[in-house]
C-alpha cells in the first residue's frame, strides 16, 4: 500500500536551531511531494511543493526541501528557526495522473523555545 | 476572493443526529475534497470530486455522504453520527498549474460527537 512516513513525532528546539524533518513515501510511480504546516488553530498553508526539475526547492519562510529519489525521501529543512515556526509540519504525497489524491504522512510537532 | 470557506467553525452532536458542513470556493476550481484530521494520523482522505457531478470514495469514507452541489460547493453528510467521528473536517479545492496540481485548504469544522 502506498504510505508516507514522518518518522520524527515531536520535535523541540531552541530558537536559531537548525531543523531537519524527514518524509519517506513508498510510491511506485512518478511522484509530486508536498509539506504544509498548520499553525495552532489554523488551516493547513502550503510551504513548498516538488514537481520536476530541481531536487532542491525553496518555500516561504525560509524554509526548503530536497528530493532524493533513491532514498524516496523529501525532507524539510530550516538553518535557523523562530518562536514562529511552532507549528505542526505535514508531508504529503500525490501521484502524477492519479487525480491528485494526497496521501498525508502523520505529522511532526514543532515547538520552537525561546 | 475567499478561498475556500467552511461552515460551521463548531458543532456538537449527539449519537445519532445527522448533520451537513457546507464546504465553498470561489477560485473556479474543479476539484474538490474533505478530509478529516485526527491526532497522530494526519489528514485522511473521505471523498473527493473531480469535477462537478462525480463523486468518489477515498480511504476512509464509511457513514459519510457527499453532494457536488455545483462546481463552488462540496458538502458532507453524517447521517446518524457516531463517537468516532470526532474530529477536525477540512475542505480543500485544487487547481491544476502546468499539468500538475495544488491543493488549497479550507478553515476546518471541529466536530465533536457525544
Amino acid at each position: 500500500a502506498q504510505s508516507v512516513s514522518q518518522h520524527n513525532h515531536h520535535v523541540i528546539l531552541s530558537e536559531a536551531a537548525s531543523l531537519e524533518l524527514g518524509c519517506n513515501y513508498s510510491y511506485g510511480g512518478t511522484v509530486n511531494l508536498f509539506w504544509y504546516v498548520q499553525y495552532p488553530g489554523q488551516h493547513l498553508q502550503l510551504l513548498l511543493k516538488y514537481f520536476s526539475g530541481d531536487p532542491l526547492v525553496k518555500g516561504i519562510k525560509g524554509f526548503e526541501a530536497e528530493f532524493i529519489k533513491s532514498k524516496f525521501s523529501f525532507n524539510l529543512r530550516k538553518p535557523s528557526v523562530q518562536w514562529s515556526d511552532t507549528a505542526e509540519y505535514f508531508c504529503a504525497v500525490s501521484l502524477t495522473g492519479g487525480g491528485n489524491k494526497l496521501t498525508f504522512g502523520t505529522g511532526t510537532q514543532l515547538k520552537v523555545e525561546l | 476572493n475567499a478561498g475556500v470557506t467552511q461552515t460551521p467553525k463548531f458543532q456538537v452532536l449527539k449519537t445519532g443526529q445527522s448533520m451537513t458542513l457546507q464546504c465553498a470556493q470561489d477560485m473556479n476550481h474543479n476539484s474538490m475534497y474533505w478530509y478529516r484530521q485526527d491526532p497522530g494520523m494526519g489528514l485522511r482522505l473521505i471523498y473527493y470530486s473531480a469535477s462537478e457531478g462525480t463523486t468518489d470514495k477515498g480511504e476512509v469514507p464509511n457513514g459519510y455522504n457527499v453532494s457536488r452541489l455545483n462546481k463552488r460547493e462540496f458538502s458532507l453528510r453524517l447521517e446518524s453520527a457516531a463517537p468516532s467521528q470526532t474530529s477536525v473536517y477540512f475542505c480543500a479545492s485544487s487547481a491544476r498549474l502546468a499539468g500538475r496540481y495544488e491543493q488549497y485548504f479550507g478553515p476546518g469544522t471541529r466536530l465533536t460527537v457525544t
